[in-house]
């Protein structure tokens, strides 16, 4: 069974830094895409970072420059380090995995989702 | 970058009645959307994937068109448990979600 687990969300002040985990079971994350994904409190869902099987990565415009995507493969682990925050970055974060099929691709199974929180 | 936009952002409609929702991309992405529905304090669940594709354990009653910038997600009878917020997503150029649909039973 595919299981995402979010963990390290927490109170951050302006400015500050945070890492993000995401522990998988039921699968390989180094062999999937695999997916950061963020919900402002009463907002809509908002795309932040993918990193491919390949390694390679994207980010949305709001977080580039200031989040990074990685993987630990030892510990079937992706992770999001969130440097420089901003009051704007208060979310729930979700890590996601993504099914890649025949050209197309979609997010298929999500964690629970872990809360940062953003404030002086 | 691909902008999504759905309409209408809320609806209310009855029970066994038959409901669209439009998604609209700024450029072509073929076939490549997806549909989500989330439920107050839950992760997203997969509804449709590849436009039309209806994910495993779905209801029959879900159902998705289109193609290049217009997209439609329906549901041909509408259930209390369908009320949701329904969201649209592109996997054309990086990935982009819609602003969301809530959607109310009466």
């Amino acid at each position: 069974e595919v299981q995402l687990v979010e963990s390290g969300g927490n109170l951050v002040k302006p400015g500050g830094c945070l890492k993000l985990s995401c522990a998988a079971s039921g699968f390989t994350v180094s062999s999937n895409y695999m997916s950061w994904v963020r919900q402002a409190p009463g907002k809509g869902l908002e795309w932040v970072a993918i990193i491919y099987n390949t390694g390679g990565k994207y980010y949305a415009d709001s977080v580039k420059d200031r989040f990074t995507i990685s993987r630990d493969n030892s510990e079937n682990t992706l992770h999001l380090q969130m440097n420089s925050v901003r009051v704007e970055d208060t979310a729930i974060y979700y890590c996601a995995r993504i099914l890649v099929r025949g050209g197309g691709d979609w997010f298929d199974s999500w964690g629970q989702g872990t809360l940062v929180t953003v404030s002086s | 970058d691909v902008q999504m936009t759905q309409s209408p952002s809320s609806l209310s409609a009855s029970v066994g009645d038959r409901v669209t929702i439009t998604c609209r991309a700024s450029q072509s992405i073929d076939s490549h959307l997806n549909w989500y529905q989330q439920k107050p304090g839950k992760a997203p669940n997969l509804l449709i994937y590849e436009t039309s594709t209806l994910q495993s354990g779905v209801p029959s009653r879900f159902s998705g068109s289109g193609s290049g910038t217009t997209f439609t997600l329906t549901i041909s009878s509408l259930r209390p448990e369908d009320s949701a917020t329904y969201y649209c997503q592109q996997s054309s150029v990086k990935r982009t979600f819609g602003q969301g649909t809530k959607l109310e039973t009466k």
